[in-house]
């Protein structure tokens, strides 16, 4: 069971958008920065998003970020067959004193 | 460029040790935090370990702490994990991370390969 609440599953077609949400507490996401992970199958997760709602050199701007409260959303537009893969929220746990990770999303381009 | 090169990993009883390394390069080791984070087959992202830049500070998820051991040796460029006492629901691939810059945060911008633990008698 993971800190971070996130859908196991959205999908949407090309060129279309969606969102992922990622829901916590007063501890986590209310209280710190949220990053968003891109995992595309078999290789090691890249950053997509900080700080909330910044992108790191040479992530388009098809991706963003937004939190609100204890809650975050990761938007994609445009979306492309290349952008099937699993996100991941995460987030320091002020009250645990540890990193936590949402379950993981897993986009399906229709 | 920044590299990270994770080593160790490989198949171990139950209840026996290993020690996971993460080699870097292409950047000031020193200068930077460092976290450890695995993922079981099929699963996902279960942060583990964060050290600071000087291995003063370090921090635990629940799942490991008392068992898993994070630690760094800036003369050698290199990051460790030791874990101790190990389930087989440690078993995944173990991923080193550095965040973008300087300072003890939750952000990871550089990844390793991984290696992979298997925890099987």
């Amino acid at each position: 069971q993971s800190v971070l609440t996130q859908p196991p599953s959205v999908s949407a077609a090309p060129g279309q958008k969606v969102t992922i949400s990622c829901s916590g507490s007063s501890s986590n996401i209310g209280t710190n920065y949220v990053s968003w992970y891109q995992q595309l199958p078999g290789t090691a997760p890249k950053l997509l998003i900080y700080d909330n709602n910044k992108r790191p050199s040479g992530i388009p701007d098809r991706f963003s970020g937004s939190k609100s409260g204890t809650s975050a959303t990761l938007g994609i537009t445009g979306l492309q067959n290349g952008d099937e893969a699993d996100y991941y929220c995460g987030t320091w746990d002020s009250s645990l004193s540890a990193g936590v990770f949402g379950g993981g999303t897993k986009l399906t381009v229709l | 460029q920044v590299q990270l090169v994770e080593s160790g990993g490989g198949v171990v009883q139950p209840g026996r040790s290993l020690r996971l390394s993460c080699a870097a390069s292409g950047f000031i080791f020193n200068n930077y935090a460092m976290h450890w984070v695995r993922q079981a087959p099929g699963k996902g992202l279960e942060w583990m370990a964060l050290i600071s830049y000087d291995g003063s500070n370090k921090y635990y998820a629940e799942s490991v702490k008392g068992r898993f051991t994070i630690s760094r040796d800036n003369s050698k460029n290199t990051l460790y994990l030791q874990m101790n006492s190990l389930r087989g629901e440690d078993a995944a691939v173990y991923y080193c991370a550095r965040p973008p810059w300087t300072g003890l945060r939750f952000l990871l911008d550089y990844w390793g390969q991984g290696t992979l633990v298997t925890v099987s008698s």
